[in-house]
């Protein structure tokens, strides 16, 4: 079964500028979540999409944002960029986003964003 | 606002020596995950802790849940550089999805051969 994928590995953009990042699922895995993860912070949540709608959001300003599509493919956008959005920006799915007590999620390799 | 504190932030040992590092909260969580995460990769799932006291084996690995739920330990016997990594743990509340996760900042662990 193949793992979660996410392109591209490397960016490298500009201030000002705006990146699209892409995350596909496990085949099966209906919700896709994002993560931002730098040293000073470590790993914080971006926001989380079920059927193409969004569950929830974390504490980023609305530069960024994201959308899911039927195939539970997801995307995230971050516009206007500035120095300190550089950071490893991680995906990860699941099959379902809620249980009792467990909520298990597959991370991807990252794409590794640099901000000039 | 839920935080969990990992130690130590770094750890270097010799291989065969035994570790543990740690993960604790002043909150509690309805299970508790630990994650390895090697450079140029995202976090890879180790195990989940549900119930308070559980203690789980993989291999090498020993992970326990706090009784009270609010802390958990990972112990590593016999350590090899192929447990050299970045080790996360993560909280979640009884809401469930990710946005009731709550990640550690992470201990990097390097066994020198």
């Amino acid at each position: 079964k193949a793992g979660v994928t996410q392109t591209p590995r490397y960016l490298i953009k500009t201030r000002g500028q705006q990146v699209t990042l892409s995350c596909s699922p496990i085949s099966g895995h209906r919700s896709v979540s994002w993560y931002q993860q730098t040293p000073g912070q470590g790993l914080q949540f971006l926001f989380e999409y079920f059927s193409e709608t969004q569950r929830n959001k974390g504490n980023f300003p609305g530069r960024f944002s994201g959308r899911q599509f039927s195939n539970s493919r997801s995307e995230m956008n971050v516009s206007t960029l500035e120095l300190g959005d550089s950071a490893l920006y991680l995906c990860a799915s699941s099959w379902h986003p809620t249980s009792p007590s467990v909520y298990e999620q597959f991370f991807g390799p990252g794409t590794r964003l640099t901000v000039l | 606002t839920q935080l969990l504190e990992q130690s130590p932030q770094f750890l270097s040992i010799q291989e065969g020596e035994n570790l543990t590092v740690y993960c604790n909260s002043s909150s509690v969580f309805s299970s508790l995950q630990w994650y390895r995460q090697e450079p140029g990769e995202g976090p890879v799932l180790l195990v989940t802790v549900v119930t308070g006291g559980e203690v789980k084996k993989l291999k090498r690995l020993t992970f326990q849940f706090g009784d009270a739920r609010k802390d958990s330990s990972l112990h590593i016997t016999a350590a090899q550089p192929g447990d050299t990594g970045l080790y996360l743990c993560a909280g979640a509340d009884s809401g469930g999805g990710a946005d009731g996760l709550t990640f550690g900042k992470g201990t990097h662990l390097i066994i020198q051969p």
